[in-house]
This record gives structure tokens, sequence and C-alpha cells, in this order.
């Protein structure tokens, strides 16, 4: 049971390049989330989903795309990337309803 | 819309106690609280669903007021590892599985 698994852990990217960050779980959760902490600040919602084939915006979503194909992945897709997008990425899961959230170790990317 | 936690920060001596606010001018229907050590993902410690319910664990408890939209973290005779810094996260009754974060309060405990 390995949790939440988000790759890769380290990433630099060049501007206007773009990536895929991936987060997959094995708890079976119907809730999957992406939120962004940039230095000394809390965590912002990029974009969650409440089952496959269901996605919606959270509070920051520009320049994020995501999709869920599956109950277990929940990628999310840097279109252009910006130095404004440098930041730590956590992606999170959980049940529907009661559920708490169960976060991955992180993502640190450094857009140069 | 984004809860209001205070303070922002609070240095303890080992075995004082703390209160940590969160608060959200939006009817709620579940407050979670999680703590973060520096360099780590968050981890959680309590989820209170609407309905006023207090929960706790060991020295570490919580409230919940639905009338007030605040929530309260109780951090009883603190230890050194509960150093490190809180969030809450709060999903209001109009965007249930939106779970939204507050800003944080860091929280040193001192020998």
């Amino acid at each position: 049971n390995a949790g939440v698994t988000q790759t890769p852990k380290f990433q630099v990217l060049k501007t206007g390049q773009s990536m895929t960050l991936q987060c997959a779980q094995d708890m079976n959760h119907e809730y999957m989330s992406w939120y962004r902490q940039d230095p000394g600040m809390g965590l912002r919602l990029i974009h969650y989903s409440v089952g496959a084939g269901i996605t919606d915006q959270g509070e920051v979503p520009n320049g994020y795309n995501v999709s869920r194909s599956t109950t277990e992945d929940f990628p999310l897709r840097l279109l252009s990337a910006a130095p404004s997008q440098t930041s730590v990425y956590f992606c999170a899961s959980s049940y529907l309803g009661q559920g708490f959230a169960f976060f991955g170790q992180g993502t640190r990317l450094t857009v140069v | 819309q984004q809860p209001v936690q205070s303070p922002q920060a609070v240095i303890l001596r080992e075995g004082e106690d703390a209160v940590i606010n969160c608060s959200s001018s939006k009817a709620l229907y579940s407050v979670h609280w999680y703590r973060q050590k520096h360099g780590e993902a968050p981890v959680f410690l309590m989820i209170l669903l609407k309905g006023g319910e207090q929960k706790g664990h060991e020295k570490i408890s919580a409230s919940f007021n639905e009338k007030k939209q605040q929530s309260s973290l109780y951090l009883t005779a603190s230890q050194l590892s509960y150093s490190g810094t809180y969030f809450c996260g709060t999903e209001q009754e109009d965007s249930s599985y939106k779970l939204i974060f507050g800003s944080g309060t860091r929280l040193l405990v001192r020998p």
C-alpha cells in the first residue's frame, strides 16, 4: 500500500516548456486534488476531481490542465511554464464526504 | 473563499497550551486540521463535521461552532514535536469537496 505517489520529486524547467506532474493513489479514493505551496505560504487549490471523468477548477487554475481517466491517476499538466509557477506541488486524495486528505510527498518545481 | 487563521505565529515553552483559530464568512460543511513540518507534506490531525462536534486525540483537540463558522484547535501541554505549521482547511456547504486552506499558523515549541 503506497498511498499517494508523486513523480518526479524535483524538476527544473525552462520558461515556455511543458511537462506533466504525475499523481497516483492505490486507496480507491474518489476525490483527488492538486495544490501548490509557495515558500512560507499556505496551500492553494489548483484543480480537483470527484471521480473518473470529472474535474473542476480550484482557486488558481490558470496555466494548468488536468484529466481523470482512471480512479487511480490524476496528472497535472503545465502548458507553458512560467517563473511564477515555481512552487512545491502537492497531490492529495480522499474518500468523498467524510474523508480526510492523504498528501503525496510533493514535487519541487523550479522554472528558470 | 479562504478561511482566516489566527494567530499567524505562536512561540511556546514546552508544557504550555495554545489555541489556533479558523474562521469563515461562508456556511461550512466541514473543517479539517493539518500539521506540516518544514520540507514535508501536510499530515492530517482531525476533521470536524457540521453539527458543532468536538473531537480530540490525546492532547490535541478541536471544536467547530457552526453558528459562527469558526473552529479552534487546542494544543495542551505542548511537546517539542508539536512544532510546525498548522493549517485549517474548510469545505463550504455550497461547494462540497472543494477543500480550501487558510494561510497557516506557525508554532514553535521551545525547551
